[in-house]
């Protein structure tokens, strides 16, 4: 069945710091992938998305690329700030049906 | 256009209380799904709909918990004889699904804490 995988955290940063959180997936055909944040208390927010192969999502500075070949949906930031800590989820729709959801990367950025 | 919006934000709850919580989603969205998260966790799934239609339910969901949506707006989640291992938090989510773009973002609520003492 479909499932999603990411690297375990807390991930500790000072600020500025490149990020790097790996996700890489499984499921038949051809899924939409999703990066979602989580702020203490909150619901998810949507931070950005890739539709197909090759395509790259980006926003507020992080980036991530569908990579088909290793199945993989991996969130890049070039320089982290005190703000971006939070949790972030990688997640996988397809086919119609339901999401599926990693278990989650907590980042700390430390000033 | 709020957003999708659950209420109530918290519920403290004693061993054996039914709950019910409601998710109002962003207006015209034709998809509403229901997850649970416990801490440190990723989101659960627990049921979706298409419409009014329910059109899945975990098969984790014991049948203590029920979920409605009539009329295709609003949604219902019950849970009955409520147990200490149900304290989560109960996120609802809702999409638009149109045209060939059938996988499109959820847009999720700030969820509904529950706390089973």
């Amino acid at each position: 069945g479909d499932s999603v995988t990411q690297m375990e955290g807390p991930v500790t940063l000072s600020e500025e710091a490149c990020l790097t959180i790996n996700c890489t997936y499984t499921a038949t055909g051809y899924p939409s992938l999703f990066w979602y944040v989580q702020y203490p208390g909150e619901g998810l927010q949507l931070l950005l998305k890739a539709t197909k192969a090759d395509d790259k999502g980006s926003n507020k500075g992080f980036e991530a690329t569908y990579r088909k070949e290793t199945t993989s949906f991996h969130l890049e930031k070039g320089s982290v700030q005190v703000s971006d800590s939070a949790v972030y989820f990688c997640a996988l729709v397809h086919n119609f049906n339901k999401f599926y959801f990693g278990s989650g990367t907590k980042l700390n950025v430390k000033p | 256009d709020t957003g999708v919006s659950q209420d109530p934000r918290h519920k403290i709850t004693k061993r054996g209380q039914n709950v019910t919580f409601r998710c109002d989603p962003i207006s015209e969205h034709n998809r509403l799904y229901w997850y649970r998260q416990t801490l440190g966790q990723g989101p659960e799934f627990l049921t979706y709909f298409q419409n009014e239609a329910q059109l899945e339910k975990s098969r984790l969901l014991s049948d203590r918990f029920s979920a409605e949506r009539p009329k295709g707006s609003f949604s219902t989640l019950e849970i009955q004889r409520t147990e200490q291992g149900d304290s989560a938090m109960y996120l609802c989510a809702s999409s638009q699904l149109r045209g060939p773009d059938m996988n499109t973002e959820a847009f999720f609520g700030q969820g509904t804490r529950l706390t089973v003492v």
